[in-house]
């Protein structure tokens, strides 16, 4: 079955910076897009970013873009999150989550999710 | 950017009950809206995509509709394990947009 299991998640320092990594398994991960997906406590959904199953198509949200590096390790099965110069309001939990697939560097819905991990940022 | 906007914001009702979710677009989208169900401490969960598609292992009292720029999410009769929080999302256009959630509870 498909597993997405996130790690990283820590406290850290505003300012500093983080890796965020998501194990993939159960599915041929190198075929799918992936994407990173945040939601602070009590909030709503955000979309942070996305990329391509062959790794040479991204995306970002504006307010992670210039900080935050999606990047992916097909031959680990591995998808990461690069995160850089911190800030309070990236306090959130950020799940990975596998796109539906409509073509190598097409982007659309999110058929499976890991159950995320949290990253505090403290001043 | 698209902005999502769902409404309401949340609904009680009880178990056998309709209940529609309305979501807007702030332009077109071309028929790319997804609804996603979430609970309390969980990931959320594909419902419906492309509008009015069911994701596989969905019950069939959940449906989607809409065009344009105005789509809802309706389940058919309430029961007790739909009390969760909805979102729509467009993935028409980059940024990747959500709606700002509905939360659905049980009378």
């Amino acid at each position: 079955q498909v597993q997405l299991v996130e790690s990283g998640g820590d406290v850290v320092q505003s300012g500093r910076s983080l890796r965020l990594s998501c194990a993939a398994s159960g599915f041929t991960f190198s075929t799918y897009v992936m994407h990173w997906v945040r939601q602070a406590p009590g909030k709503g959904l955000e979309w942070v970013a996305g990329i391509s199953s062959d790794g040479n198509n991204e995306h970002y949200a504006d307010s992670v873009k210039g900080r935050f590096s999606i990047f992916r390790d097909n031959s680990k099965n591995t998808l990461y999150l690069q995160m850089s110069s911190l800030r309070a309001e990236d306090t959130t939990v950020y799940y990975c989550a596998r796109d539906r697939g409509c073509g190598s560097n097409c982007y659309s819905y999110f058929d499976y999710w890991g159950q995320g991990t949290l990253v505090t940022v403290s001043s | 950017d698209i902005q999502m906007t769902q409404s309401p914001s949340s609904v009680s009702a009880s178990v056998g009950d309709r209940v529609t979710i309305t979501c807007r677009a702030s332009q077109g989208i071309s028929g790319w809206l997804a609804w996603y169900q979430q609970k309390p401490g969980k990931a959320p969960k594909l419902l419906i995509y492309g509008i009015s598609s069911l994701q596989s292992g969905v019950p069939s009292r959940f449906s989607g509709s809409g065009s344009g720029t105005d789509f809802t999410l309706t389940i058919s009769s309430l029961q007790p394990e739909d009390s969760a929080t909805y979102y729509c999302q467009q993935v028409n256009i980059f940024p990747l947009t959500f709606g700002g959630g509905t939360k659905v509870e049980i009378k």
